[in-house]
């Protein structure tokens, strides 16, 4: 199974919306519903953002949203935080019931 | 609250097999609800899932790692253990275990454990 495709990096100001994109397949994130994206900071253990392409966890900010649209899932970030500054991963369940992660992408914080 | 720690040595041969164990405090391995995944990091790079396990005992694992993987559970430890065989310096990772909620993301996660593959 190949690696989700996100772009390697993305930037945005303070206060600014970014939206982050998660390309894969048919076999995966265009034939189920099951995307999730994750947030991880420097010498952390990433954290679950969102689940099931557009749920929040718990406790964590309406800032954060998901979608999807055809082979194609997307996080966006609104109102840019200094604290939003990490590495963002997508992931998918697959035809073969497996998982598979987005390759990452690095957000900065301008 | 749902913990998981990984353990196991932090250094491993070429060649030999790599052995991780995760304990879970707060949930049970046992229960219907939930996978338990196995998710590796090498040092500056991605993500990559390895695999994971359901209280059945039914397995799943990474196609590119299918050969060399093999996950089981102890129900009575409340405990997981991941096995990776013929290990090179590609398999130099944090490791890290995860509670997968049944296609509903991987909510908690271990600290993580650096496993170095080197003579």
């Amino acid at each position: 199974q190949s690696a989700l495709t996100q772009p390697a990096s993305v930037s945005g100001s303070p206060g600014q919306s970014i939206t982050i994109s998660c390309t894969g397949t048919n076999s995966d994130i265009a034939g189920y519903n099951y995307v999730s994206w994750y947030q991880q900071h420097p010498g952390e253990a990433p954290k679950l953002l969102i689940y099931d392409v557009s749920n929040r966890p718990s406790g964590v900010s309406h800032r954060f949203s998901g979608s999807k649209s055809g082979n194609t899932a997307s996080l966006t970030i609104s109102g840019l935080q200094a604290e939003d500054e990490a590495d963002y991963y997508c992931n998918s369940y697959t035809s073969s019931s497996t998982l598979v992660f987005g390759g990452g992408t690095k957000l900065t914080v301008l | 609250q749902v913990q998981l720690q990984e353990s196991g040595p932090g250094l491993v041969k070429p060649s030999e097999t790599l052995s991780l164990t995760c304990t879970v405090s707060g949930a049970s391995v046992s229960s219907g609800s939930y996978y338990w995944s196995w998710i590796r990091q090498p040092p500056g790079k991605g993500l990559q899932w390895i695999g994971y396990i359901y209280y059945s005992g039914t397995t799943n694992y990474n196609p590119s790692l299918k050969s060399r993987v093999s996950i089981s559970g102890d129900t009575s430890k409340n405990q997981f253990t991941l096995k990776l065989s013929s290990v090179t310096a590609a398999d130099t990772a944090v490791y890290y275990c995860a509670r997968d909620r049944l296609l509903g993301g991987l909510d908690f996660w271990g600290q993580g454990t650096l496993v170095t593959v080197s003579s």
